[in-house]
């Protein structure tokens, strides 16, 4: 079956690096992506990785996949304020399921 | 630029009401979706539509309904709504997986609070 899991909190500095990490079980994923929720909104694709390939680097954005382990992650360079929002990962997978698995969301709170 | 819209943001609601909640998205994609999202439980998949007129059940159906007469237009229904349907709604659409990715886009969100 499928599952997704996320630790739930991660606090940082202001201009520090932020590492969010996800693990995934199902191992028919074909795309991964990572969406951003900003307070009382909807979710925002912030970028995608497609599961053949192992890093993908979107300006201040860094996704790193280990298939082998089922491990996605997603780095932000030089956190604001303004990348405070809760972050998830979702895998979509290639046996007709057509609705994307999210995980239970970390919470990224940038201190000043 | 795509969209999905949600016809309310904040919805008050009695116990034993029958609610409506409605989703309309222009990117004319075939699926569509409602979700549940509560703290600490991420967003958990209640039903979903692949066509007009058909639908399946997610992982938390019991409860709701969904109705889908128009490709553009996804309702839920909540027949009696109880004070543990008490959440954040979300609805979201997506095109066929066979054409590659699959992401899925979202609208903003309906506040529910049954009382």
């Amino acid at each position: 079956g499928e599952d997704v899991e996320q630790s739930l909190f991660l606090s940082v500095r202001e201009g520090d690096s932020s590492v969010i990490n996800c693990t995934y079980t199902d191992s028919s994923s074909t795309y991964l992506y990572w969406y951003k929720q900003e307070p009382g909104a909807g979710l925002q694709l912030l970028t995608y990785i497609f599961s053949n390939m192992d890093m993908k680097q979107d300006q201040r954005l860094t996704v790193l996949l280990n298939k082998k382990d089922k491990h996605l992650s997603l780095r932000i360079a030089d956190t604001q304020t303004g990348d405070s929002a809760i972050y998830f990962c979702a895998e979509s997978v290639d046996t007709g399921r057509r609705a994307l698995t999210f995980g239970s969301g970390t919470r990224l709170q940038v201190q000043p | 630029d795509v969209k999905v819209t949600q016809s309310s943001r904040y919805l008050v609601k009695r116990t034993g009401e029958k609610v409506f909640l409605e989703c309309v998205q222009d990117m004319d994609h075939e699926n569509m979706f409602w979700y549940r999202q509560d703290p600490g439980l991420g967003l958990r998949l209640i039903y979903f539509s692949y066509d007009v007129k058909m639908k399946e059940k997610g992982d938390i159906p019991e409860g709701y309904s969904v109705s889908r007469e128009k490709k553009e237009r996804f309702s839920l229904i909540l027949e009696s709504a109880s004070t543990n349907q008490t959440s954040m709604y979300l609805c979201a659409s997506n095109t066929h997986p066979g054409s590659g990715r699959t992401e899925a886009f979202f609208g903003q969100g309906t506040r529910l609070t049954v009382v």
